[in-house]
């Protein structure tokens, strides 16, 4: 099974700060990876897809970046409504798996 | 607009059996791979298992292979997990999802399987 590994684990951060959170996979995965995000008692929501194309209606300020095996995700500009749990997802291969989350807190 | 609708979680006893149903309006099922994806109280989302767009193919991961077994009611436009032999690390709020074979773009709002011992 693939393993994806996202780091930090948990940040704190203050509003308009920017934010990069990393994924790497254990092995090549192409551009088969997306991003999400999950406020308490929600399901998730995606952000990203393909690596880079944001979904339609999620703020210019999230932007997805990498190849094979590293990934990032960037938030230029944090606003209030960004403090959630971030997930990144492969699905190169079956399983698909996603990262253990990286909760993004008030500073 | 989309939606999925997620039911059919409870309390069940260790060894016990549920099942879990996904109703879709909005899109037609049959061009969408679905899927269930859980998450434990407090943890991280486990994506569990998936069937493709014509229902030709389902995959799972090792911890529910045997035990759990995803289905399409295409006249319905549903899906459904049917969990059985359950354990208590089965606890968790379980997800259906949709997508046309990327990350998944369409989620249920969760329900809540806790398995007791």
């Amino acid at each position: 099974d693939i393993q994806m590994t996202q780091s930090p684990s948990s940040l704190s951060a203050s509003v308009g700060d920017r934010v990069t959170i990393t994924c790497r996979a254990s092995q090549y995965i192409g551009n088969d990876l997306g991003w999400f995000q999950q406020k308490p008692g929600r399901a998730p929501k995606r952000l990203i897809n393909e690596v880079s194309s944001l979904e339609s209606g999620v703020a210019f300020r999230f932007s997805g970046s990498g190849s094979g095996t590293e990934f990032t995700l960037t938030v230029t500009s944090l606003q209030p409504e960004d403090f959630a749990t971030y997930y990144c997802l492969q699905y190169f291969t079956y399983p698909w798996t996603f990262g253990q989350g990286t909760k993004v807190e008030v500073k | 607009q989309v939606q999925l609708v997620d039911s059919g979680g409870d309390l069940v006893k260790s060894g016990g059996s549920l099942r879990l149903s996904c109703t879709v309006s909005g899109i037609d099922i049959n061009d969408y791979f679905l899927a269930w994806v859980r998450q434990p109280p407090g943890k991280g989302l486990e994506w569990i298992t998936s069937i493709s767009a014509g229902g030709s193919s389902i995959h799972a991961i090792d911890s529910v292979e045997g035990r759990f077994l995803v289905s399409r009611n295409t006249a319905e436009n549903s899906f459904s997990l049917q969990m059985n032999t359950l354990r208590v690390d089965d606890t968790a709020v379980y997800y259906c999802a949709a997508s046309k074979g990327t990350a998944y773009n369409f989620w249920g709002q969760g329900t809540l399987v806790t398995v007791s011992s």
